[in-house]
């Protein structure tokens, strides 16, 4: 069975600095990586996704990841946080052909001025 | 813009009632999904049904039953609320092909019985 497993928690920072959210995945088979933002009081949207071909993928809102699949893992990224990036992040993995999709813990991403 | 939608933004009610929380979505989307969520714990899918009166279970059905008799509207069922199913609600939906298609979520139901 798929599981994915989020490093942190909580990731406290400041306002425009640098922040990487740590995904990783266990599989044997080709998978699709997924990363969704849930900000507060909201349902969740798609950040961005891995699907095949460069390992570096860019989302929404400056966000990117990498997929590493020697470390299976699947790191999000972004160079300078803002305010409104405050919310929940998950990491979630689907099989192909399967239909469920395997979320992660959960890193809830707090930003300081 | 697609969007998918819950009955009830909170909901408080009392051990042993039946409870009904419903999602509709309007991207005739054929898969529909119903998670909990829980602090620490991420998402855990409950039901889902990939067409009109068919379902499945995921990993965590225990003392839950869904119903989708419209492919726009997927019900979940609370036979008996206990305190222990106090959490968030998330529905979502997707086309059927390809695992490659994100989900689309509703906005979450913040259920409490008391």
């Amino acid at each position: 069975a798929q599981s994915v497993t989020q490093l942190d928690s909580q990731v406290p920072v400041f306002e425009e600095a640098p922040v990487e959210l740590r995904c990783n995945y266990s599989s044997s088979v080709s998978v699709y990586l997924f990363w969704y933002v849930q900000y507060p009081n909201q349902g969740l949207q798609l950040l961005l996704k891995y699907l095949s071909g460069s390992t570096l993928v860019k989302g929404i809102n400056g966000f990117e990841a990498e997929f590493n699949k020697s470390q299976t893992s699947f790191h999000l990224r972004k160079p300078s946080v803002h305010i409104s990036d405050t919310a929940e992040y998950f990491c979630a993995v689907i099989r192909g052909g399967a239909q469920k999709l395997v979320f992660g813990q959960g890193t809830r991403l707090t930003i300081n001025p | 813009d697609v969007k998918v939608t819950q009955s009830s933004r909170y909901l408080v009610k009392r051990t042993g009632e039946k409870v009904f929380l419903e999602c509709v979505q309007d991207m005739d989307h054929e898969n529909m999904f119903w998670y909990r969520q829980d602090p620490g714990l991420g998402l855990r899918l409950i039901y889902f049904s990939y067409d009109v009166k068919m379902k499945e279970k995921g990993d965590i059905p225990e003392g839950y039953s869904v119903s989708r008799e419209k492919k726009e509207r997927f019900s979940l069922i609370l036979e008996s609320a206990s305190t222990n199913q106090t959490s968030m609600y998330l529905c979502a939906s997707k086309p059927l092909q390809g695992a490659y298609n994100e989900q689309f979520f509703g906005p979450g139901t913040r259920l409490t019985v008391l």
